[in-house]
């Protein structure tokens, strides 16, 4: 089945470390997208990537790093430096060639700082 | 820049009554507007998308919206609701085109179906 898969679930992090989330799709999508969803307030951009080893910040940054070495791949890193991080973090894909911008989502990735 | 309004934070209804789900979007240019639902603890399932042409576009699980150019809106409906569409609805507009063009999405609509 194709999709976009997003590992873990759930993830519990200590006050200053770094965490990766990981995103991976077989749909072969150009385009992938990393978006931070809070009680309230939707969801917003990240970082987004058009193409394998190009990647562009969204509205939200810092405290984020990203990665794009494999077209099927786009793992997210929270840092230390990331003052609020627990949230609900959604991987998201676009098809070839669709200038509509439809996107389609991962499961998504329960982030809890303690 | 484009915008979301989604009026109602919650919506509560009764199993098998109609419902409608506002949504109001700002413009300078056409746009491209989504219907996305969200159940809980999950990732985002699109229902349905305007592109162009017919106004009244159908989506899945019996929803359909409406495209109001001249009230920049984009309100969902669906005549009769069951216990199982109690999720996050999110509505969300693109400009569309080549390039990276933004999705922006409104704070959503929680509907609340009980029996």
């Amino acid at each position: 089945d194709g999709g976009i898969t997003q590992s873990p679930k759930y993830l519990f992090r200590k006050e200053g470390q770094n965490v990766t989330l990981s995103c991976e799709q077989n749909l072969n999508h150009d385009a992938m997208y990393w978006y931070r969803q809070d009680p309230g307030q939707g969801l917003r951009l990240i970082y987004y990537s058009q193409i394998v080893n190009d990647f562009q910040k969204g509205d939200i940054a810092e405290g984020y790093s990203v990665s794009r070495e494999k077209k099927e791949s786009f793992p997210l890193t929270v840092t230390s430096a990331q003052k609020n991080p627990t949230a609900f973090y959604l991987c998201a894909s676009r098809p070839q060639g669709d200038f509509t911008d439809t996107q389609y989502f991962g499961p998504g990735t329960r982030l809890t700082v303690l | 820049a484009q915008s979301v309004t989604q009026l109602d934070s919650q919506v509560p209804v009764f199993e098998e009554a109609p419902v409608e789900l506002r949504c109001n979007y700002s413009s300078s240019v056409s746009v491209y507007l989504f219907w996305y639902v969200q159940y809980p603890n999950q990732g985002l399932q699109l229902l349905l998308k305007y592109l162009s042409g017919s106004t009244l576009v159908k989506g899945i699980n019996g929803f359909e919206a409406e495209f109001n150019k001249s009230q920049t809106s984009f309100h969902l409906r669906k005549p009769s609701v069951h216990i199982s569409d109690t999720a996050e609805y999110f509505c969300a507009v693109s400009r569309g085109g080549t390039g990276f063009q933004k999705l922006v999405f409104g704070t959503g609509t929680r509907l609340l179906v009980s029996p």
